[in-house]
């Protein structure tokens, strides 16, 4: 019965590779979020998608590109993986349906990615 | 721009109290969220205020100052499991869009 979950937990891939990792959510929520943790700890808004539809997208290299089949999956793929792209990537959920509104994010268990 | 300031570290006694502070310079405010975050595990949510004032679930209390870009958390009868990193954040600019602090981690010795 896990709210938010995302796959693989773990990640460790070699510089170049193109890699990707999903979420899901069983909260029915509208939106869904992409963060990423690096390795002080700072939480970093990355992207956000309302109904499958990209709302927040964050000065982020376009070798990122998030995809949202339904509003229940958000997934993240990285192309031409990088040493500074290693971190920990959090997805999370919210009940938000319009620009207005505030309410409580649940994240996920987290990826960690290591890039070598 | 968008800042949100949290000291870096505190310690505590086991049974104590602690009062963490943030102060934010965001635009488009639309409320203040604190998160409890486990080494290791996900950021977990503690309290959101959107008005003046103090909120108070059990042993943990938030405050928010709107004027003064102000917030507080204090946890009373500290625990050990308390131990932990507090991230502030602030919805701000639409959709609940969060600018999370630095984070605050505290460690609760006996």
């Amino acid at each position: 019965d896990t709210a938010v979950s995302q796959t693989p937990k773990y990640l460790v891939t070699q510089m170049g590779n193109d890699k990707s990792i999903k979420c899901e959510q069983n909260l029915g929520h509208d939106t869904m979020y992409w963060y990423k943790q690096d390795s002080k700890k700072f939480l970093k808004i990355m992207f956000s998608y309302n109904n499958k539809e990209l709302i927040i997208n964050e000065t982020v290299p376009n070798r990122f590109s998030p995809k949202s089949p339904d509003k229940a999956h958000l997934n993240l793929h990285i192309n031409s993986l990088e040493l500074g792209d290693s971190a920990v990537y959090f997805c999370a959920s919210s009940h938000v349906t319009d620009y207005t509104t505030a309410d409580t994010q649940y994240f996920g268990p987290g990826t960690r990615l290591t890039v070598l | 721009g968008q800042n949100i300031d949290q000291p870096t570290e505190m310690t505590a006694t086991e049974g104590a109290i602690v009062q963490i502070n943030c102060t934010y310079q965001t635009s488009g405010f639309n409320g203040l969220f604190w998160y409890q975050q486990h080494a290791g595990e996900a950021p977990t949510f503690l309290s959101y205020n959107v008005l003046d004032g103090l909120e108070e679930k059990g042993r943990f209390s938030s405050f928010l100052s709107r004027s003064k870009g102000y917030s507080y958390l204090l946890l009373k009868e500290l625990q050990m499991k308390d131990s932990a990193s507090y991230l502030c954040a602030s919805s701000s600019g639409g959709y609940n869009k969060l600018i999370f602090g630095a984070g605050t981690r505290l460690a609760v010795h006996p």
